[in-house]
């Protein structure tokens, strides 16, 4: 099994850009979520999904688009980047959600730089 | 105030030393408590977790919760220097949304 596979790794926009931050789990997992990690703030959860075709917001939801039409894949769209959204950016699953059985398996990041 | 309050350290200390690490939180209705580690350039791994108030003892680490207090804890016994890490506490109140403290940076110096 690859766990949760993030990709691209590393990745610079310009400002007013948009792209697409992919994110693929092969673990059957119903529970997906994206967070973006800065320095002195900790990990901030942008958008989540219980399932196929269910989403909701997190903490810090603007700018940014979800989608759920598989298990597998929760892709993160920027829908035109600014500086404010350089972050390292993390997707992490699980089977059933964030409660005690459930732990959440993260990918290794995308490191997004928009200048 | 955030939720979840975490001193981000960094912490050094030497090898085989006891290291405590805290996570103070103002929401109440928290209930599932956790403790991830992130290597550098990796995405968090999940160390500990525990539900309610007590203690959680795995090997060298023990996770101790607080409700009435509303703190937490991670101890780390005869610390090596693989347990060179950041450190992140997160808690829940349901199946849906984890919040995470800011993370502590800690080093075990050989």
């Amino acid at each position: 099994n690859a766990g949760v596979t993030q990709t691209p790794k590393f990745q610079v926009l310009k400002t007013g850009q948009s792209m697409t931050l992919q994110c693929a789990q092969d673990m059957n997992h119903e529970y997906m979520s994206w967070y973006r990690q800065d320095p002195g703030m900790g990990l901030r959860l942008i958008h989540y999904s219980v399932g196929a075709g269910i989403t909701d917001q997190g903490e810090v939801p603007n700018g940014y688009n979800v989608s759920r039409s598989t298990t597998e894949d929760f892709p993160l769209r920027l829908l035109s980047a600014a500086p404010s959204q350089t972050s390292v950016y993390f997707c992490a699953s699980s089977f059933l959600g964030t409660g005690l059985d459930s732990p959440l398996h993260f990918g290794n990041g995308t490191r997004l730089t928009v200048t | 105030q955030k939720e979840v309050e975490q001193d981000p350290g960094p912490l050094s200390v030497p090898e085989g030393a006891i290291v405590s690490l805290n996570c103070t939180y103002s929401n109440s209705a928290f209930q599932y408590f956790m403790w991830y580690r992130q290597y550098s350039r990796k995405g968090p791994e999940l160390l500990m977790y525990t539900y309610s108030s007590g203690n959680k003892e795995d090997g060298r680490f023990t996770a101790q919760v607080d409700k009435s207090s509303k703190y937490i804890s991670l101890f780390i016994r005869d610390s090596q220097p693989s347990d060179s890490a950041t450190y992140l506490c997160a808690m829940s109140e349901g199946a849906q949304k984890l919040v995470f403290g800011q993370g502590t940076r800690l080093t075990i110096n050989p």
